[in-house]
C-alpha cells in the first residue's frame, strides 16, 4: 500500500481548461517531486520541492505551476495544456535530497493519468 | 551515450530460473543507485537501492561496479509474479533521478 496519495487517478480536460493534480504523503518527508511519464518510457523529473521551496525546475513550460502548501501537500496546477501533455503524472517523495542510505529513496504515488483533448 | 541505460528486453524466462539485469550509468560522480519495479499502468515500486557492498532481499540481489559503472539486479527462482519493468535509477549530485528505460521481464510458466 502505497503511503503517497494522488488524485484524481483519471482526469480528461480541454485545452482551454484549468485543473489541478494533488499529492498528499503521510511520511513526514521533506522532499517531493513531480514526474511525467509517457507510454513505455521512464519517469522524467519536473520538479522537486524541498522543505516546501522549489529546488529544482527542469525547464518545464509554464503551463504546469506547482505549489508546495505545506511539507505533506503537493500540488501541480495546469492551464493551456497541449495534447502532447497526455501522461501519467507521478507524485513521489523522500526523506530529503541529501545522498546517503535511504535518506533519497523516493517512494511514488499511483499518478495521474491525464488525456488532454 | 545516454546517462543511464538498460537493455529493455524483453527477458523471457521460465519460472524457477535465474535472470541477471545490468544497467550502465555515465557520470562517475553518482552516488546513489536504486532498482525499481513497474507493473503495467502503475506506478514504479522502490524494489532496493544498490550500495557499495552489494545488498541482498530474498530472492533479489543487488550489486554495484563503480569501476566499470554499473548496477546489476539477479532475480533467483523466478516467479509468474515477478514479470513486470525494472527501472534502474540513478541519483546525480543535483539530486536528480535519471531512470534507464527499464528491462521488460516475462516470467512462463
Amino acid at each position: 500500500d502505497t503511503e503517497v496519495t494522488q488524485t484524481p487517478k483519471h482526469l480528461v480536460m480541454g485545452m482551454t481548461n484549468k485543473k489541478s493534480l494533488k499529492c498528499e504523503q503521510h511520511m513526514g518527508h521533506r522532499a517531493m517531486y513531480w514526474y511525467k511519464q509517457k507510454a513505455k518510457k521512464p519517469p522524467e523529473l519536473m520538479f522537486v520541492y524541498s522543505y516546501e521551496k522549489l529546488s529544482i525546475n527542469e525547464s518545464v513550460p509554464s503551463r504546469f505551476s506547482p505549489e508546495c502548501p505545506n511539507s505533506s501537500l503537493l500540488n501541480l496546477h495546469l492551464h493551456a495544456l497541449q495534447p502532447e501533455d497526455s501522461a501519467l503524472y507521478l507524485c513521489a517523495s523522500s526523506q530529503g535530497l541529501r545522498q546517503g542510505r535511504s535518506y533519497n529513496e523516493q517512494f511514488f504515488g499511483p499518478g495521474t493519468r491525464l488525456t488532454v483533448l | 551515450r545516454k546517462e543511464v541505460e538498460q537493455d529493455p528486453g524483453p527477458f523471457n524466462v521460465p519460472e524457477g530460473a535465474t535472470v541477471a539485469f545490468n544497467c550502465t550509468y555515465s557520470n562517475s560522480a553518482s552516488q546513489s543507485f536504486f532498482w525499481y519495479r513497474q507493473d503495467c499502468r502503475k506506478e514504479p515500486k522502490l524494489l532496493m537501492s544498490v550500495y557499495s557492498s552489494g545488498n541482498e532481499d530474498g530472492r533479489f540481489t543487488a550489486q554495484l561496479n563503480r569501476a566499470s559503472q554499473y548496477i546489476s539486479l539477479l532475480i533467483r527462482d523466478s516467479k509468474l509474479s515477478d514479470s513486470a519493468t525494472y527501472l534502474c535509477a540513478v541519483n546525480s549530485r543535483t539530486y536528480k533521478y535519471i531512470f534507464g528505460t527499464g528491462t521488460r521481464l516475462k516470467v512462463l510458466a
